[in-house]
């Protein structure tokens, strides 16, 4: 089966970075995604990582380890626009699909 | 080019009732995917298809089905609604076999 944990909820300043954590088992592996969504809106894509390291977009970077099941995104220079939901997720491992399997999502708040 | 749209976007309907969902996808992308999103559950994968196929579903009753067109439109229904089907119903469409998905705005459903 496949299975991914994130923190609930976090809190950070404005201005400030935040490391968002991800965890999953998954009987094989194709890569991970990470989604920003803002309330009430559609999920916008972020960043995908299929080999392990640091992948850098601007004030946002992913990290994946495959040998810990683990991943991170790390937002710098924190924006009050930033406060949403992030999501990671998994491409279901095993036939021809585009299923995702997502965690339930990071809620952060960006306070000033 | 234009994103994924859902019609409509807003749906009230009450106990029993059926309900029809649209999704266009992305212009030449073949696969298109339907997510359910509670905020108890978050998003849990509904059905998958491609080039008018489905080729997987998620762990939902049979009251929940879907279909794809020729032009790859796709539409999901539910039939004999419950309260516990209110929720925002998420499209996504993808490229190519596997790869990033581009959601569309969602339909929230609220069945009374």
């Amino acid at each position: 089966g496949q299975n991914i944990d994130q923190p609930t909820e976090m809190t950070a300043t404005e201005g400030a970075i935040v490391q968002i954590n991800c965890t999953y088992q998954t009987s094989g592996f194709n890569g991970l995604f990470w989604y920003q969504q803002h309330a009430g809106e559609a999920p916008t894509f972020l960043s995908y990582n299929v080999l392990d390291g640091l992948e850098e977009k601007g004030r946002f970077s992913s990290f994946l380890s495959r040998s810990k099941g683990y991943s991170y995104l790390l937002l710098k220079e924190l924006q009050m626009k930033d406060s949403a939901s992030y999501l990671c997720a998994v491409p279901f491992y095993g036939g021809a699909t585009n299923k995702l399997i997502f965690g339930t999502g990071t809620l952060l708040a960006v306070q000033p | 080019k234009a994103g994924v749209t859902q019609t409509p976007r807003y749906l009230i309907k009450t106990r029993g009732q059926q309900v029809t969902l649209s999704c266009s996808p992305i212009s030449g992308h073949r696969s298109v995917s339907w997510y359910q999103q509670t905020p108890g559950q978050g998003l849990q994968f509904l059905f998958e298809y491609f080039s008018e196929t489905q080729r997987n579903k998620g762990n939902f009753p049979g009251r929940f089905s879907g279909r794809q067109f020729s032009n790859s439109r796709s539409e999901m229904n539910v039939s004999t609604l419950e309260l516990g089907d209110s929720a925002l119903y998420l499209c996504a469409s993808s490229l190519g076999d596997k790869g990033e998905q581009y959601f569309g705005p969602g339909t929230r459903l609220t069945v009374t």
